[in-house]
Order: structure tokens, then sequence, then C-alpha cells
């Protein structure tokens, strides 16, 4: 049990354009979802909570508009990432809860933006 | 101000003998840690965890050790395998809830056979 799927796992985007990552808990209802992003050999950086149906809150320092956070419904959040650059190439993480302090994560989706 | 430190980067332990990974944290509002371990290209996988009302929990080869006091925690496996190579992250946060965890930086740990 506690699986949480991230798809895709890896894309290449070209700059300016838009990306959208999905999280899905697959086999239990998330009341919460939060979005992990890690650069190499760094520590697992929280970008933002987001609770079903209400408005993500996003960690100081990472934008709002820029990483725009969806969470339509128990089993699925999204992570869009807009007009990317190369500097928001990273390794994204999710995870999801329900209600308890295990948090289970996603894959991981490797974003490369040329 | 990193409130969750591993000190150590990366550790190196010989196959069947105990890896002891450390960590510590500066506030003392954090009652509930975890330790998480994550493969390269991975999401990390819940290991163990620990309420600040224990001082010890054991799950198998895993066993972690919390010391309020000093604010300090310890991850010990034995005896160590060369699966268990991989980074581990512990983490702090609250009791109840889903509320956000804070993470140390990691430690690679490898086990040679």
């Amino acid at each position: 049990g506690a699986v949480v799927s991230q798809h895709p796992s890896w894309v290449i985007c070209k700059s300016g354009t838009s990306v959208k990552i999905e999280c899905r808990s697959l086999d239990f209802q998330a009341t919460t979802m939060f979005w992990y992003r890690q650069f190499p050999k760094k520590s697992l950086m929280l970008m933002a909570t987001s609770n079903e149906g209400s408005k993500a809150t996003y960690e100081q320092g990472v934008e709002k508009d820029k990483f725009l956070i969806n969470h339509a419904s128990l089993t699925l959040s999204t992570l869009t990432v807009t007009s990317a650059h190369p500097e928001d190439s990273s390794f994204y993480i999710c995870s999801a809860s329900a209600n308890r302090a295990e948090q289970y994560f996603g894959p991981g989706t490797r974003l490369t933006v040329t | 101000d990193q409130q969750v430190k591993q000190n150590s980067p990366s550790l190196s332990v010989q196959e069947g003998r105990i890896s002891i990974l450390n960590c510590d944290y500066t506030n003392s509002m954090f009652d509930y840690f975890l330790w998480y371990k994550k493969y390269p290209a991975e999401g990390p996988t819940f290991l163990i965890s620990i309420s600040s009302i224990k001082d010890k929990n054991e799950d198998g080869r895993f066993t972690v050790f919390l010391n309020k006091s000093a604010k300090h925690l310890s991850l010990h496996i034995v005896p160590s395998q060369p699966g268990d190579s991989a980074v581990y992250f512990c983490a702090a946060g609250p009791r109840q809830g889903a509320q956000k965890l804070v993470f140390g930086q990691g430690t690679r740990l490898t086990i040679n056979p």
C-alpha cells in the first residue's frame, strides 16, 4: 500500500515553454500533497503544500505564479512549471499524506530545460 | 538556517558490520522524526520513525535512537548489506497531522562487500 506515482519520470523542454507534472496517490486518499525540489547532492527543499480543494501554500522564495499547483482531487495534484528556464532544471518530487506524519514519496520527475 | 543537519555527507561500512548514521536538529518544537532511504533518480522511501515520547524504535535491522536533550538522533543498521547502499535522509516534523517535514542534507552510505 501507500503507492505514489509521478508522470512523466523525465522531461526535456525548451526554454519558455510550460511543463506539467502529475502526482497521484494510487491506493489511498491524500488529503495533503507536498512538492519538493532536489538539486544535485542537496537536500529535498519543500516548495509548497497543497490540500485538496484549496489553494497551495508556498514556501518563502518560491514563486507561486511560476510554479502552479492544482490539487483537484484526493488522488491527484499537478505542478506546472510555467515559462521554464534552464535554472528550473531539477529533480521534482511529490509526496502524499493521509493526515499522518508519514509522507509517501513519488519516484520523482527529472526536468531538463534547454 | 539548517534546522536538521546531517554532518557526514558520506559513510563507508564493511558488509555485515553496523552502520550508524547521525542527525542533529535545532528546533525544540520537533516531536516526530523519520528516516528515509533514497536511490538515485528515485523518490525517498520511508524507513522508520520515532516519536519524542520514545528514545528507541526498532524494526528488523533498523533501529532509531533519539536523545532529546542533545537534540540528536541516529539510525543503526545491523548487519549492513550491499542493498543498503543509498542516500539516507533524516526528517523532522510535528507528531500528528500532515505537516511539512524538514529534511537533513543526506548521508551517502556505501556498503563494501
